[in-house]
């Protein structure tokens, strides 16, 4: 099936650092969604992007849905030990079904005090 | 509370012996999905439903059945379950499909 390459694998930073991780596809995506995982719990969706060059925020979270709609960032600006989890970006390909949602295989974020 | 609600959180079973997972949201949501997460390959997409009586196979369906016979609940139903099903499930549910799901806390599954 479809897959979404989502990069870096694993992070491991001081406290303070930003943080910058991306995803792409093969195909065009008309919806990208950016969620956290906490050890233990269901993922929680914190960035949603419909528009391409659509730039959000959340915070200290800023998203991008890429210009050629391949693709999406998230950027963590002054990362806190409480940012510590699974980043998985998440898309929805133009012309397919709403209800199927792909994922990416995560980014593991590790936060140094 | 708004939630989705999976039971149970953990089980244990062995080779071939049928069991249900079930799953129930209290938001009105049109759509469920149920997803599968194993380590290194993220989560991936088992079946969804866009409203009562419709689903979809998702990426890795095989194995696996479900049902939406009212709007708030959406089981996973493992026929014969086999040791290459052990993982973490969780179902998920949304208003619309691409303003993004709402996930439940996970069900441990063990097929021994």
């Amino acid at each position: 099936g479809q897959q979404l390459n989502q990069s870096p694998q694993s992070m491991f930073i001081q406290e303070g650092e930003d943080v910058s991780m991306n995803c792409t596809s093969s195909s065009i995506f008309n919806t990208w969604l950016w969620y956290k995982q906490d050890p233990g719990e269901g993922p929680v969706l914190l960035i949603a992007l419909y528009k391409a060059g659509e730039l959000t925020s959340n915070g200290r979270l800023t998203a991008q849905f890429g210009i050629t709609r391949k693709d999406s960032f998230l950027n963590i600006s002054a990362s806190i030990p409480s940012d510590v989890g699974i980043y998985f970006c998440a898309g929805m390909n133009y012309g397919g079904s709403q209800g199927n949602l792909i994922f990416g295989k995560g980014t593991k974020l590790s936060v140094k005090p | 509370e708004a939630q989705v609600t999976q039971n149970p959180r953990y089980l244990i079973t062995v080779t071939g012996k049928k069991l249900t997972v079930t799953c129930s949201q209290n938001m009105n949501h049109e759509y469920m999905s149920w997803y599968r997460q194993d380590p290194g390959l993220g989560l991936r997409q088992i079946y969804y439903s866009m409203n009562v009586e419709v689903t979809d196979k998702g990426d890795v369906p095989e194995g696996y059945k479900v049902s939406r016979k009212e709007k708030r609940n959406f089981p996973l139903i493992l026929e014969s379950p086999s040791p290459n099903q052990t993982s973490l499930y969780f179902c998920a549910s949304s208003f619309r499909g691409a303003d993004g799901y709402t996930f439940g806390s996970g069900t441990r599954l063990t097929v021994v």
